[in-house]
C-alpha cells in the first residue's frame, strides 16, 4: 500500500522568494514520485519525477525536488518564486515497476499562492 | 503532437440517470487511467486499461465502469447517479510507468 502526505494546504511566498513544498510518502515497495501542477479548470501537468535514479531530480519552470529515503520525503522547491508559480501542487506516488501498474495516489494537495 | 483529449468538457444530468464520458489517449499511448477529483475527497484513482482489460482497479462502487477499445480510446459510465458524484473526472494515457499525462477534465454536475 503506498500514501502521500502534503503538509500545509496553503502556502504563502512572496514574489523572488524560496518555494518548498512538503512531501512525505510511504510505500512497501522501492515507490515512483511525482510533483504534478494544476491551474484552474485544467488537468495536471507533470512537474517532476523520480524513478530511482538520481535522488536530486530538475523539472520545468525551474523547481526540482530531492527523493531521501531516509526521511521518506520528497519536497518540491524553487529557489525564486514567479507569479505565474501561483497553483494547486500535488505529490503523487506510485508501484512503478514493482506493481501497481499507473495507479497513482495522490496527496491532498497544497495551493500555493504568490504576492508581490 | 496531440494530447489527451476528454468530451464533453461540460455535462450537467440530475440525480438516478447515467453518463458516458470519453477519453482519447496520445497516439501509441496503450494505458489509460481514470480519476475522479472532488474538494471533499481528492483525487482519487477510479481504474486503469491497458490493451482493452482493466489493469487495476479503485475503491468505487460498481457503478462506475470503464472499458477500453482496440484503438486505446477509453470511455468510463456512471450509472444512477448520485449528488456525490459531482466531480471532475480526469482522463490519463501513458506508454510507460514512468509518465502519465492528463486530460483537462471533464467537469460533472449531478443536480
Amino acid at each position: 500500500a503506498q500514501s502521500v502526505t502534503q503538509l500545509g494546504s496553503h502556502v504563502s511566498v512572496s514574489e523572488g522568494a524560496l518555494v518548498l513544498l512538503r512531501c512525505n510518502y510511504s510505500s512497501s515497495v522501492p515507490p515512483y514520485l511525482f510533483w504534478y501542477v494544476q491551474y484552474p479548470n485544467q488537468g495536471l501537468q507533470l512537474l517532476l519525477k523520480y524513478t530511482s535514479a538520481a535522488t536530486l531530480v530538475k523539472g520545468i519552470n525551474g523547481f526540482e525536488a530531492e527523493f531521501k529515503k531516509s526521511e521518506t520525503s520528497f519536497h518540491l522547491t524553487k529557489p525564486s518564486a514567479h507569479m505565474s508559480d501561483a497553483a494547486e501542487y500535488f505529490c503523487a506516488v506510485s508501484g512503478g515497476l514493482t506493481g501497481g501498474g499507473n495507479k497513482l495516489t495522490f496527496g491532498t494537495g497544497t495551493q500555493l499562492k504568490v504576492e508581490l | 503532437k496531440a494530447g489527451v483529449t476528454q468530451t464533453p468538457r461540460y455535462l450537467i444530468k440530475t440525480r438516478g440517470q447515467q453518463v458516458t464520458l470519453s477519453c482519447s489517449p496520445i497516439s501509441g499511448h496503450r494505458s489509460v487511467s481514470w480519476y475522479q477529483q472532488t474538494p471533499g475527497q481528492g483525487l482519487q484513482f477510479l481504474f486503469e486499461y491497458f490493451s482493452e482489460t482493466q489493469r487495476n482497479k479503485g475503491n468505487f462502487p460498481g457503478r462506475f465502469s470503464g472499458r477500453q477499445f482496440s484503438n486505446s480510446r477509453s470511455e468510463m459510465n456512471v450509472s444512477t447517479l448520485e449528488l456525490g458524484d459531482s466531480a471532475l473526472y480526469l482522463c490519463a494515457s501513458s506508454k510507460t510507468l514512468d509518465t502519465q499525462y492528463f486530460g483537462p477534465g471533464t467537469r460533472l454536475t449531478v443536480l
